[in-house]
């Protein structure tokens, strides 16, 4: 069964530095998400993306974060200036999106640990 | 503002039939998800809809503005966190987790 692919699993960074987390959607999927969950809480919305556009983002995704889908496979997330508080789990989703209503599926996270 | 609602924890024996509850108060939303999440792994779809549904052991029931997650038979190998999404179009409000402990 198609997956999403998340890599790496863990990325540790210096606070004020630039992280890039990469994920594979499933392949002819066409909503991209990306969540993230800091230890012990609940799953973020962070931000979503359709037809080469953010289509909606939560107050969290401010101007420290951007998404590109620069090749037509890769979806990445952007973190120019490493906070403290940006340590958490990231899961990046996709979706059919050919029916209304159609599920995410997750990958398996990025761990990112910021120092 | 737009929320869903489950409970923080929820306990049950083995065995026995498990409800996690949900409610929302979005406004658009029409269908449920729900999702079960293991620590390290990705979060994987047990049932969805706008109607009552079943997948193998898991039973989704179906008011406008709520639904339950039913577990049967449940199992030590079922702890984990358990969370309700409401949807509409594409966009999916997420409540904050409901996680099962299972006593043997």
């Amino acid at each position: 069964e198609p997956e999403v692919t998340q890599t790496p699993s863990h990325q540790v960074t210096q606070m004020g530095q630039e992280v890039i987390l990469r994920c594979v959607p499933i392949s002819n999927h066409l909503y991209f998400y990306w969540y993230r969950q800091i230890l012990g809480q609940k799953v973020e919305f962070l931000v979503s993306f359709y037809n080469n556009e953010i289509s909606e983002k939560s107050e969290i995704f401010d101007d420290q974060f951007s998404v590109e889908r620069p090749d037509g496979s890769n979806f990445t997330l952007k973190i120019r200036s490493t906070k403290l508080e940006d340590s958490a789990m990231y899961f990046c989703a996709s979706a059919p999106g050919q029916t209304t209503n159609s599920p995410l599926h997750f990958g398996n996270g990025t761990r990112l640990t910021v120092t | 503002k737009d929320q869903v609602f489950q409970p923080s924890t929820v306990a049950s024996s083995e065995g026995a039939v498990v409800e996690i509850f949900c409610n929302h108060s979005v406004s658009n939303a029409y269908n449920f998800f729900w999702y079960l999440h293991f620590p390290g792994c990705a979060p994987r779809l047990l049932v969805k809809g706008s109607k009552p549904s079943q997948q193998g052991r898991y039973n989704m029931t179906y008011e406008r503005f709520s639904s339950s997650l039913l577990i049967l038979q449940v199992r030590e190998a079922d702890a984990a966190v358990y969370y309700c999404a409401a949807c509409y179009g594409q966009n999916f409000v997420f409540g904050p987790g409901t996680r099962l402990s299972v006593l043997p």
